[in-house]
């Protein structure tokens, strides 16, 4: 069936460098994502989402990349710092599936001090 | 705080026992979410509202499981004769509607002993 998976489930970085989260998906219809931050024990946070119409988009520190062709999202933390240490996960949306979002499995980043 | 508010935080239960959890929206916001996480996976998605419809379930939602929005505001879902297997973080989001923003509560962790 349609579903979202990430790469890689853990990733760890040195305090300072810059941090790349994929994640793929398979729902060509799906034109609207978003990554969440999960620390543990609390919800899914919001940090940054993008439509389909675009394949680029930045925040603070953080720039999420979407490249439609082949069905890949990717989240880059700018200069990761120890609060970053979470995991990670991307969600789709979809007209066609209602609007819900549908989760990956998340990647699970730790920032080394 | 006029983030999404999920009572009670956490739940501990004898299995056959009912419980319930609440959950208030962003106060604008007309669509309202629920989901399941267990350790180690990312949120999977139970059932959601347009203002007071229940417009989809999940295969997830057993008839054990029931979720109410009778005012369009505030939700509840409600587990009847728990199982140790119901034993999850259950996450609230809301939105303003279909491809936008969702944004969690902090969830409310059931244990079924």
């Amino acid at each position: 069936g349609e579903s979202v998976g990430l790469h890689l489930p853990t990733l760890s970085v040195q305090e300072g460098d810059n941090s790349i989260i994929n994640c793929a998906y398979s729902n060509s219809a799906s034109d609207y994502f978003i990554w969440y931050k999960q620390e543990s024990g609390k919800g899914p946070q919001f940090i940054i989402d993008i439509r389909s119409n675009m394949d680029k988009r930045q925040g603070q520190r953080v720039t999420v990349l979407l490249n439609k062709t082949v069905k890949h999202l990717s989240l880059q933390i700018a200069a990761t710092q120890p609060g970053d240490s979470a995991v990670y996960f991307c969600a789709e949306n979809s007209y066609n599936q209602g609007g819900k979002l549908i989760f990956g499995q998340g990647t699970e980043l730790s920032v080394k001090p | 705080d006029t983030g999404v508010s999920q009572n009670p935080r956490h739940k501990i239960t004898k299995r056959g026992q009912n419980v319930t959890f609440r959950c208030d929206p962003i106060s604008e916001h007309n669509r309202l979410y629920w989901y399941r996480q267990t350790l180690g996976q990312g949120p999977e998605f139970l059932t959601y509202f347009q203002n007071e419809a229940q417009l989809e379930k999940s295969r997830l939602l057993s008839d054990r499981f029931s979720a109410e929005r009778p005012k369009g505001s505030f939700s509840t879902l409600e587990i009847q004769r728990t199982e140790q297997g119901d034993s999850a973080m259950y996450l609230c989001a809301s939105s303003l509607g279909e491809g936008r923003e969702a944004f969690f509560g902090q969830g409310t962790r059931l244990t079924v002993v």
